[in-house]
C-alpha cells in the first residue's frame, strides 16, 4: 500500500482480555517496527523484524507481550492479560533499509488501545 | 528508557516567527531525527542528520548537530498554523531501535 496501515485505529478492551493489534507495512519493505506512546510521552520502542524474525525484542515490557510476521510483511503485536498500565497508543513503523540504520521510518496511525 | 530530552516543553509563536526547539541526548549517536506528530497519532519523518554532519536544511527546516555538547537544534523559519504539532528528536545508535525523546509542543496562531 500507499503508507504502513494500523488495524483497529482504536481499541477497547476489557482487563485481563487478550487483544491483537495488526500493521501492515509499505510493499517491500523488509524492517518493520513497533513502538509505544503513552499520554505526554515519546514513542518508546518495543521489537524490530528484519524479514519474518525478531532481531530485538528488547524493548517487549514482559511475556504478555508477543508479535509475529509469519510472512515477512503483515505483523501482528499480542498482549495477553492486558492491564490497565498497557493503554496507549501503539505504533508500528517500516523501513526499506533495515541494514543501514540511516534512513528515516514511516510510522502508521497508530492503534489507541484503552484497557478498562 | 528515552535518551532525547526536548526543550522548551511547549512553544507558542504567532505565524511568520521562527520556532526553534532544542535536542539533548546522552550517549554517542549514529543520527539525529526530527519527526512531527499531530493530534497525538502516527509519527512524520522531517528531517535526519548524520553524527558527521554539522548542519541541514529541508525547506523551511534547520537542523543543526553539535556532538561535542550532545544537542541538535530544529529550526522552523516562517511558520504557518499548519505547522502546529509535536516534535520530536530521535537518536539512533549502534542498534536499530530509535530513541525518542518527550517531545516539544508547537502551537502556531494566526
Amino acid at each position: 500500500g500507499a503508507g504502513v496501515s494500523q488495524t483497529p485505529s482504536n481499541k477497547v478492551t476489557e482487563k485481563g482480555k487478550y487483544v491483537e493489534l495488526r500493521c501492515d507495512p509499505i510493499s517491500g519493505h523488509t524492517a518493520l517496527y513497533w513502538y509505544r506512546q503513552s499520554l505526554g510521552q515519546g514513542p518508546e520502542f518495543l521489537i524490530y523484524f528484519q524479514g519474518t524474525g525478531a532481531a530485538d525484542d528488547s524493548g517487549l515490557p514482559n511475556d504478555r507481550f508477543f508479535a509475529v510476521r509469519p510472512e515477512g510483511s503483515v505483523s501482528t503485536l499480542k498482549i495477553q492479560r492486558t492491564e490497565r498500565g498497557d493503554s496507549a497508543v501503539y505504533l508500528c513503523a517500516s523501513s526499506s533499509q533495515g541494514q543501514n540504520i540511516n534512513y528515516g521510518y514511516t510510522f502508521g496511525s497508530g492503534t489507541r488501545l484503552t484497557v478498562v | 528508557s528515552q535518551q532525547g530530552e526536548e526543550d522548551p516543553q511547549a512553544l507558542s509563536i504567532q505565524e511568520g516567527e521562527n520556532a526553534t526547539m532544542n535536542c539533548s541526548y546522552k550517549t554517542s549517536i549514529n543520527n539525529l531525527q526530527w519527526y512531527r506528530q499531530n493530534s497525538g497519532r502516527g509519527l512524520v519523518h522531517l528531517i535526519l542528520i548524520r553524527s558527521n554532519e554539522r548542519e541541514k536544511h529541508s525547506g523551511r527546516l534547520r537542523v543543526t548537530l553539535d556532538t561535542s555538547k550532545k544537542s541538535s537544534s530544529l529550526l522552523i523559519t516562517a511558520s504557518r498554523a499548519a505547522d502546529t504539532a509535536s516534535y520530536f528528536c530521535a537518536t539512533q545508535n549502534s542498534g536499530y531501535a530509535l530513541n525518542f525523546g518527550k517531545g516539544t509542543s508547537l502551537l502556531v496562531t494566526p
